[in-house]
């Protein structure tokens, strides 16, 4: 069965340094996407970053990448240059199949950032 | 750019009532789905709908029902309504594209006494 983990509860990042979020997934399908939310206290959800099981490259928008490593399973985000505003609760989202439209969500990494 | 739009925001509900969450959505999407935020589980997926007069059930389906009469509609049913249905709950939709993301409303916070 697909299955998203994320390891990390919470974690604390210092203002301007990099952080990496870990997610790891279990699917027996070759054709799978991978999303990443944001989920500020406020409560909306934000997409950040796509990353789809067939890319040659690494999704990249702005100071948002995923490491993307197909043979370990895992979509780690990592947010570089981090900022007071990217306190939050980030999501990895698998969809379960190409032409499906069931995702699984993980349960989260509470991201604060230390000015 | 209205978006998903949820109703009501809030709604606080005792055991045995039955009421209805509303959203609906502007762009034209034709997939839309349901799901519900507790506490370190992350969302899980209620039920989803890929057009108008087709839904499916997610992982959680038990107490709750939906139809699809619009694109732009895809209401959610508690029919008697259980403590444990007390969460947060999400509709979203989708473009066409497996690329393209899920687009959330903003959540209706339900509490079941």
């Amino acid at each position: 069965a697909q299955k998203i983990t994320q390891t990390q509860p919470g974690m604390f990042v210092q203002e301007k340094e990099a952080v990496t979020l870990d997610c790891t997934y279990d699917t027996s399908d070759p054709s799978y996407g991978l999303f990443w939310y944001k989920q500020p206290s406020s409560g909306e959800m934000i997409f950040l970053i796509y990353q789809g099981s067939y890319d040659q490259q690494n999704a990249t928008e702005g100071r948002y990448s995923l490491n993307f490593q197909k043979a370990r399973k895992s979509a780690n985000l990592v947010i570089s240059a981090s900022q007071l505003g990217d306190s939050a609760m980030y999501f990895c989202a698998m969809r379960e199949r190409s032409g499906t439209y069931k995702y699984i969500f993980g349960t989260g990494t509470r991201l604060k950032v230390l000015a | 750019n209205a978006g998903v739009t949820q109703t009501p925001k809030f709604q606080v509900l005792k055991t045995g009532q039955s009421m209805t969450l509303q959203c609906a959505q502007d762009m034209n999407h034709e997939y839309m789905s349901w799901y519900r935020q507790d506490p370190g589980m992350g969302l899980r997926l209620i039920h989803y709908s890929v057009g108008a007069g087709i839904t499916d059930q997610g992982e959680v389906p038990n107490g709750y029902n939906v139809s699809r009469s619009t694109t732009e509609d895809f209401p959610l049913r508690l029919l008697s309504a259980a403590p444990s249905q007390t969460s947060v709950y999400f509709c979203a939709s989708r473009g066409e594209g497996n690329n393209q993301p899920q687009h959330f409303g903003d959540g209706t916070r339900l509490s079941i006494l």
